[in-house]
């Protein structure tokens, strides 16, 4: 049950956008299609942003979008906002009739 | 509106036990898998532990597993966390959280376990 890897931080400035990786094994993000993604504010619960490798809840703005290669899954944000700063975690399900969460990555807003 | 509401978190010593309670509202509580998940001051978030609707299968980290407890009464729309012999690197923000879709759609705020002599 190792965490997923994901890229300590990652920045960009205002309208460029951005791409997280999460990667894992084929235990987990490469065996399913069962990753999601989430942001975390300061202090704050984190909230759904993928799910199911792709596809977005409804509210979710559409300049996020989900992707998945082998054990990679990539969360990207496109037209960055000064808003989109915050923590994203990756999620899986996992073999073990589990879920795993990623490492985390800080995007920062220039 | 969907609520999940955490309580129980302590400072309690090391080797000490205590019991998380998350009440849900807004949702059919008996229809769902719920999950708590952790975070440590300033860290990632860390899977604990996931129940069945109807309670009977149970899942958990390999960090827990042995010393923690998930349950749920559906009667009284609450799922628990029972966590026996804690240890310091236990001490966390623990949420609960539902999950449809193999998503965590809802979270609580979360409550603070604090393990510390």
């Amino acid at each position: 049950q190792s965490a997923l890897t994901q890229p300590a931080s990652v920045s960009g400035s205002p309208g460029q956008s951005i791409t997280i990786s999460c990667t894992g094994t084929s235990s987990d993000v490469g065996g399913y299609n069962y990753v999601s993604w989430y942001q975390q504010c300061p202090g704050k619960a984190p909230r759904i942003m993928i799910h199911e490798v792709s596809i977005r809840p409804s509210g979710v703005s559409s300049r996020f979008s989900g992707s998945k290669s082998g054990n990679t899954a990539s969360l990207t944000i496109s037209g960055l906002q000064a808003e989109d700063e915050a923590d994203y975690y990756c999620s899986s399900y996992a073999s073990s009739s589990t879920y795993v969460f990623g490492t985390g990555t800080k995007v920062t807003v220039l | 509106e969907v609520q999940l509401v955490e309580s129980g978190g302590d400072l309690v010593q090391p080797g000490g036990s205590l019991r998380l309670s998350c009440a849900a509202s807004g949702f059919t509580f008996s229809d769902d898998w719920m999950h708590w998940v952790r975070q440590a001051p300033g860290k990632g978030l860390v899977w604990v532990s996931r129940i069945n609707s109807d309670g009977r299968t149970t899942n958990y980290a390999d960090s827990v597993e042995g010393r923690f407890t998930i349950s749920r009464d559906n009667a009284k729309n609450t799922l628990y966390l029972q966590m026996n012999s804690l240890r310091t690197e236990d001490t966390a923000v623990y949420y609960c959280a539902r999950v449809k879709n193999w998503m965590f759609d809802f979270w609580g705020r979360g409550t603070l376990v604090t393990v510390s002599s």
